[in-house]
């Protein structure tokens, strides 16, 4: 089956600059990698996501890349804010995430005023 | 009102007891998806089932069922309770466009 390795597991930015968290994926067959943010207490909701025919996506201050060949992704927030921080999971699957997603284990995001 | 709303948001119970979690759903998707999470270990699937009469199992299925009583209502039970069950459960619905989160149910296993 899938397996999805998420790195860092903490990151720590000052705000204003960026931050870049990185997963690796190990099923060619993937072609679907949503990023989610969740905040503490609430549930997990969709920021953005790619699919495996296209390399890059952008919305407003949030990125994803996709590599195929080297099987990894990441997720890319530029001046970042104070309601930034939350925990980021990355996950992947096929089918376009019918047959369920498997999670990164998370990146636990701090925002230093 | 939530779109995918899960019950109870909390619950206690003991070991070796039955336990049903509830979600229901009003977009109006086919697929819907039980998730387990534990701190540190992101979210896995148990199952998730695409219609009433199809039901699969996920990557952490053992110890759980489910039963899709509608397309909008799909339940996930424990028949005996185990400390190790204790975490936070999500219910969650599909379609091309993305998955919907419910709020979450959390269990405690003691």
């Amino acid at each position: 089956g899938e397996n999805v390795e998420q790195h860092p597991s903490t990151l720590s930015v000052q705000e204003g600059d960026s931050a870049v968290i990185k997963c690796t994926y190990s099923d060619s067959a993937s072609n679907y990698f949503p990023w989610y943010k969740q905040e503490l207490g609430k549930r997990p909701q969709l920021i953005i996501d790619i699919r495996s025919n296209v390399g890059e996506k952008k919305d407003q201050r949030i990125a994803v890349t996709l590599n195929k060949t080297a099987k990894h992704f990441s997720l890319h927030i530029t001046e970042t804010q104070p309601e930034d921080s939350a925990v980021y999971f990355c996950a992947a699957s096929s089918r376009g995430g019918a047959d369920g997603l498997t999670f990164g284990k998370g990146t636990h995001l701090i925002i230093q005023p | 009102d939530a779109d995918v709303t899960q019950t109870p948001r909390n619950r206690i119970t003991k070991t070796g007891k039955r336990i049903m979690l509830e979600c229901s759903q009003t977009k109006g998707h086919d697929r819907m998806y039980w998730y387990r999470q534990d701190p540190g270990l992101g979210l896995r699937l148990i199952y998730y089932s695409f219609d009433v009469k199809d039901i699969n199992k996920g990557e952490i299925s053992d110890g759980y069922s489910v039963s899709r009583q509608a397309q909008a209502k799909f339940s996930l039970s424990l028949e005996s309770a185990i400390p190790n069950q204790t975490a936070l459960y999500f219910c969650a619905t599909h379609d091309f466009y993305g998955y919907t989160f419910g709020s979450g149910t959390r269990l405690t296993v003691v």
